[in-house]
């Protein structure tokens, strides 16, 4: 069956950098594209960053664009999100989840989450 | 970005039939896609495209589009589906996906 684990998450001060992975199991990574999505406690899904099936196309949410960076590596079937800058604003559960098909955000399986604190 | 609009609660009878809806101008040009998500639980996929279900999903669940508004539909709501809906597309630019604020289903 189809499973996404993320890990990595934890307290960070305001200005660090934290690394998210993701492990998918299950099904063929390579043929999916994948996203990473987060909520922040108590509010509502945000949208963050997209990555193709091989990696070589790439969005952010405007939000977070300069400052994370998606990669991904086929051969792990992994997932990365790497955060840097890291603001108070950014505290959320951050899930990876795989995209239903090319047609962009419609996300058919999640992981369970990862919870990322930003304070000092 | 665009963004799209949702009712922060609806509640409905045992039973009933409710609808909840998503408003917003990509609607024009994508299909939203309908998530439940329930306390301390990662969402699920109940809606995508013109009113496809993932395998699962009972046939209760149900979307529909009109101009800038998409709706979910519940037909014969049942206590299991007290959750909160968020509905999502892509943005109008296309790279990018939004998500609308949510509506927290109350089943009385």
């Amino acid at each position: 069956q189809v499973q996404l684990v993320e890990s990595g998450g934890g307290l960070v001060k305001p200005g660090g950098s934290l690394r998210l992975s993701c492990a998918a199991s299950g099904f063929t990574f390579s043929d999916y594209y994948m996203s990473w999505i987060r909520q922040a406690p108590g509010k509502g899904l945000e949208w963050v960053s997209y990555i193709s099936s091989s990696g070589s196309t790439i969005y952010y949410a405007d939000s977070v664009k300069g400052r994370f960076t998606i990669s991904r590596d086929n051969a792990k079937n992994s997932l990365y999100l790497q955060m840097n800058s890291l603001r108070a604003e950014d505290t959320a559960v951050y899930y990876c989840a795989r995209e239903l098909d090319t047609a962009m955000g419609r996300f058919d399986y999640w992981g369970q989450g990862t919870l990322v604190t930003v304070s000092s | 970005s665009s963004e799209l609009t949702q009712d922060p609660a609806v509640s409905v009878a045992l039973g009933q039939t409710v609808r909840i809806t998503c408003q917003g101008d990509s609607l024009r040009s994508y299909y939203a896609s309908w998530y439940q998500q329930k306390p301390g639980q990662a969402p699920v996929l109940v809606i995508y495209g013109k009113n496809n279900r993932p395998s699962g999903i009972p046939d209760r669940f149900s979307g529909s589009s009109s101009g800038n508004t998409a709706s979910l539909t519940i037909t014969g709501a049942q206590a299991e589906d007290e959750a909160d809906y968020y509905c999502n597309s892509r943005d109008n630019s296309g790279n990018h996906v939004v998500f609308g604020g949510g509506t927290k289903l109350t089943v009385l």
